[in-house]
């Protein structure tokens, strides 16, 4: 089936770095990624849209300039957490629409912890 | 705008009972829906879904769910439950083929021995 690759799975970064959150897709093209955020116990919560070229679509409350998302190419979709603070410590996935829409796939998940 | 609620936080069941995991949604059409399990620090497995057609809809694991259009609701259920299903459920729907999902708050699902 369609397999999502999302690196890394885990990493510790410090305040006012920025950290680089990738996913690609292996065995199709995902020309829509939406990324989520889950803080722990909760659910996931949509964060961005990102479409192959084009420029991506922010949900309300989510500051772009924070989390950048680029779509470059039909296989690679990331995210970037610039100038990163404790509070943006989470667990970060990307999910795309399966071609012919049998679903969505997942990448696996980033633990984003920072200190 | 479409919304999913699973009305149950936690449960905890014995193994080798049954579980019924609730889950409704609020959308005016029948909207996709699938049900996830995540286990602690990893991503979402899918479990099952419904698109259209038959209203019992077997997955993986043993898990079963029916959509119920009258109740708006899609539950999930596994007629005996093993110690290794104790994790994280989530319902999801979407109203239109590839647009993004929208999650129910989650179950967390414990399991007694």
């Amino acid at each position: 089936g369609a397999v999502v690759s999302q690196h890394p799975s885990r990493v510790i970064c410090k305040s006012g770095t920025s950290v680089k959150i990738e996913c690609r897709s292996l065995d199709f093209q995902a020309t829509t990624m939406f990324w989520y955020r889950q803080f722990p116990k909760q659910s996931l919560m949509l964060m961005a849209t990102s479409n192959e070229g084009s420029k991506a679509t922010y949900e309300q409350g989510v500051e772009k300039d924070k989390f950048l998302i680029n779509h470059a190419s039909l296989t690679l979709s990331t995210l970037t957490v610039t100038s990163a603070h404790p509070e943006d410590s989470s667990f970060y996935i990307c999910s795309a629409p399966e071609a012919r829409f049998y679903g969505y796939t997942f990448g696996s998940g980033t633990r984003l912890t920072v200190v | 705008a479409q919304s999913v609620t699973q009305p149950d936080i936690h449960i905890t069941v014995s193994e080798g009972a049954s579980l019924e995991l609730r889950c409704n949604y609020s959308y005016g059409a029948t909207p996709y829906l699938f049900w996830y399990v995540q286990s602690p620090g990893q991503g979402l497995q899918l479990l099952l879904k419904y698109f259209s057609g038959d209203t019992l809809v077997q997955g993986i694991k043993g898990f079963e769910a029916e959509f119920k259009r009258s109740q708006s609701s899609f539950n999930l259920r596994k007629p005996s439950v093993h110690w290794s299903d104790a994790a994280e459920y989530f319902c999801a729907v979407v109203r239109d083929a590839g647009n993004m999902l929208t999650f129910g708050g989650g179950t967390r699902l414990m399991v007694k021995p």
